[in-house]
This record gives structure tokens, C-alpha cells and sequence, in this order.
């Protein structure tokens, strides 16, 4: 049974360029978070997605942009970088539900903008 | 205010001997859920334990155990028996309410060091 899955591991990109980061969440389930971890520090949610549509978002600016496909596999967009945005991105998955349910996170993709 | 705190930044333990990660946290609800997680240096966080507000237990996974004070809103982690493996960082969380639409806050993480 595989986990969550990220892609890329790693990427290098100059300011003012785009990324898109990509996550396949565990299997069996349907809901996906993004959150960002800088250096140092705790992870810091972005969003989540669940039935395609963004359900909750954190304090980030609209450059960051998500999509979740019917396969419940999510997508981050970054547009217009930062230095200040480089970071490890978590991509984090869990059945929708009530109660507390986990999260299960990928190995994460780590951004470095020069 | 910081929903989680963790005020040790480091902390080394002796292998084969105990060791307590602080946690406190700050809600105004009265449903939430406190998780814990480790996160070596490949990056993945892993689950560790789990506590609900409403648990009257202390939650224990195998070396894992969460000391529990609700009126002091701790939350701290014991790991018992520590191994060298135990070595990464470690994060307290909480998830308010009773919605798995709610959002995840973390610490800062506390960084574990096993010495031989």
C-alpha cells in the first residue's frame, strides 16, 4: 500500500518563475493538505483540498494556487517566487470524516529559489 | 498568541533512558485533538501518538506515551527506553474542533539527539 507520494524530491528555480508541486495522497483517501515548512520551523498549513474544491485555506498570499483531480491527486502552484518561499512543502492526506483523524505526509519536496 | 509551544529547541537523552518533550497548547475550544510527530532528516513526518480532549486516558503507543494535563494544557510527549533511531525532530500539533476540514497547527519542534 503505497503512502503519499511528492514530486518533485527537489527543485531550484529563480524569482519571478513558477513551480508546480505534485502529490498523490494514500490510498483509500480523499483529502489533501498542503503545508510549508521553512527552515526551522514548524509546518504552516496552506490549504486543503477535498471533492476538488479548495475547503479551508491558510494565511498565504493568492500566489499559491492548488487543483485536486477526480483521482483526489493534488497539485501546488507557486507563481511570481520568492526567496522568502523557499521551503519544504508537505503534501499530507487523510479520509474526510469526523473526529480526529490523522495526517499521513509525503516526504516532502524541497524548493530552493535563487 | 501561539497555538503550540515547544520551548525546548534541543534536547539530548542517554540511550536505553527516558525522555520527556514539552508541549503546551492554547484553544479557546472544547473539542480538539493533540498529535504528535516525528520527522527524521528525510523529511517525512511520521505519526507518532495521539490524545483527544476528551480522553480521560493517557494515550500510549508502544515506547510512546502522552502525559495529558487538561487544565494545564500540556500535552507532553515521553519516550521511554530511547534509541539511537530516536534521533530527529519532533512536532506537537493540534487540530481544533471536531471538522477533519480544520486545519493542523504546529511547534517550532523540539530537535531529539540519542547519545550511545
Amino acid at each position: 500500500d503505497a503512502g503519499v507520494t511528492q514530486s518533485p524530491t527537489h527543485l531550484i528555480k529563480t524569482r519571478g518563475q513558477q513551480v508546480t508541486l505534485r502529490c498523490s495522497p494514500k490510498s483509500g483517501h480523499d483529502t489533501v493538505s498542503w503545508y510549508q515548512q521553512a527552515l526551522g520551523q514548524g509546518p504552516q498549513f496552506i490549504f486543503q483540498y477535498y471533492e476538488e474544491e479548495e475547503r479551508q485555506r491558510g494565511n498565504f498570499p493568492d500566489r499559491f494556487s492548488g487543483h485536486q483531480y477526480p483521482n483526489y491527486s493534488s497539485e501546488l502552484n507557486v507563481n511570481a517566487l520568492l526567496l522568502g518561499d523557499s521551503a519544504l512543502y508537505l503534501c499530507a492526506s487523510s479520509s474526510d470524516g469526523t473526529g480526529h483523524e490523522k495526517l499521513f505526509f509525503g516526504s516532502g519536496t524541497q524548493l530552493s529559489v535563487l | 498568541a501561539q497555538k503550540i509551544t515547544q520551548t525546548q529547541p534541543g534536547m539530548f537523552v542517554q540511550e536505553k533512558e527516558a525522555v520527556t518533550l514539552d508541549c503546551t497548547y492554547d484553544t479557546s475550544d472544547q473539542s480538539y485533538g493533540l498529535f504528535w510527530y516525528k520527522q527524521p532528516s528525510s523529511g517525512e513526518m511520521i505519526f507518532l501518538i495521539y490524545q483527544g480532549s476528551y480522553d480521560e486516558q493517557n494515550a500510549t503507543e508502544g515506547r510512546y506515551s502522552l502525559n495529558f494535563q487538561k487544565a494545564r494544557k500540556s500535552a507532553n510527549l515521553v519516550i521511554s527506553a530511547s534509541q539511537l533511531g530516536d534521533s530527529a525532530m519532533y512536532f506537537c500539533a493540534m487540530r481544533e474542533g471536531w471538522n477533519t476540514g480544520n486545519q493542523f497547527y504546529f511547534g517550532t519542534g523540539t530537535s531529539l539527539t540519542v547519545i550511545p
